[in-house]
């Protein structure tokens, strides 16, 4: 069965420092999310992604976040100056079509551990 | 905005016996869809189950089913006869029916561990 893949597994980074978060959804599928969860809390939304453009993000997608499909099969999630606040598990998930009972397909997560 | 609730961060049960876990979950809206998600140690969130709000019978998958209240916004998931491979975390999800914009998010709760004694 086809799947979400994120990569890495996990990222160590310094506190100032970029990283970009890697997925590659399931081929045939058209919307994109990014969600995260900090160790003990819930799972939160980021922000969902169609078209070639941001369709929803939530308010912890500030300026310092952005989204790329750069060439029709990665989807990345960029953090431009990461803060120790923004260590956490970050999911990538993927839906065939928009209709609100159709899953979101998940990767595995990648763990972004900032230092 | 919806919330979703779970109150039981872990539950144990012992093989082949039953175990329900609970989720609430507060919303305006009429018309949504709720999601059971299971992610074991260190694997994806797999969709284990999901009832679309208009729909007043209860989703079954095999051995998990869901009892929806939706006047007491409730929808707990009933896992029967357990098995080891049930060992999971196990999220409840929320999701609109309203057309806010491409790509309705999920909400999720805090999560449930699930723990099987064999």
């Amino acid at each position: 069965e086809p799947e979400v893949t994120q990569t890495p597994s996990h990222q160590v980074t310094q506190m100032g420092q970029e990283v970009i978060l890697r997925c590659v959804p399931i081929s045939n599928h058209l919307y994109f999310y990014w969600y995260r969860q900090i160790l003990g809390q819930k799972v939160e939304f980021l922000v969902s992604f169609y078209n070639n453009e941001i369709s929803e993000k939530s308010e912890i997608f500030d300026d310092q976040f952005s989204v790329e499909r750069p060439d029709g099969s990665n989807f990345t999630l960029k953090i431009r100056s990461t803060k120790l606040e923004d260590s956490a598990m970050y999911f990538c998930a993927s839906s065939v079509i928009d209709s609100s009972n159709q899953p979101q397909h998940f990767g595995d997560g990648t763990r972004l551990s900032i230092l | 905005a919806q919330t979703v609730t779970q109150s039981q961060p872990e539950m144990s049960v012992q093989e082949a016996e039953t175990v329900t876990l609970s989720c609430t979950y507060d919303t305006s809206e009429s018309d949504y869809y709720l999601f059971w998600y299971k992610q074991p140690p260190s694997r994806q969130m797999i969709l284990v189950i999901r009832q679309e709000a208009y729909k007043q019978q209860n989703a079954t998958e095999n051995r998990f089913s869901v009892n929806f209240q939706k006047a007491a916004k409730s929808f707990s998931l009933k896992i029967s006869d357990s098995q080891l491979g049930d060992a999971a975390m196990y999220f409840c999800a929320y999701r609109s029916a309203f057309f806010v914009a491409a790509g309705n998010k999920l909400t999720f709760g805090g999560g449930t561990r699930v723990l099987v004694k064999p």
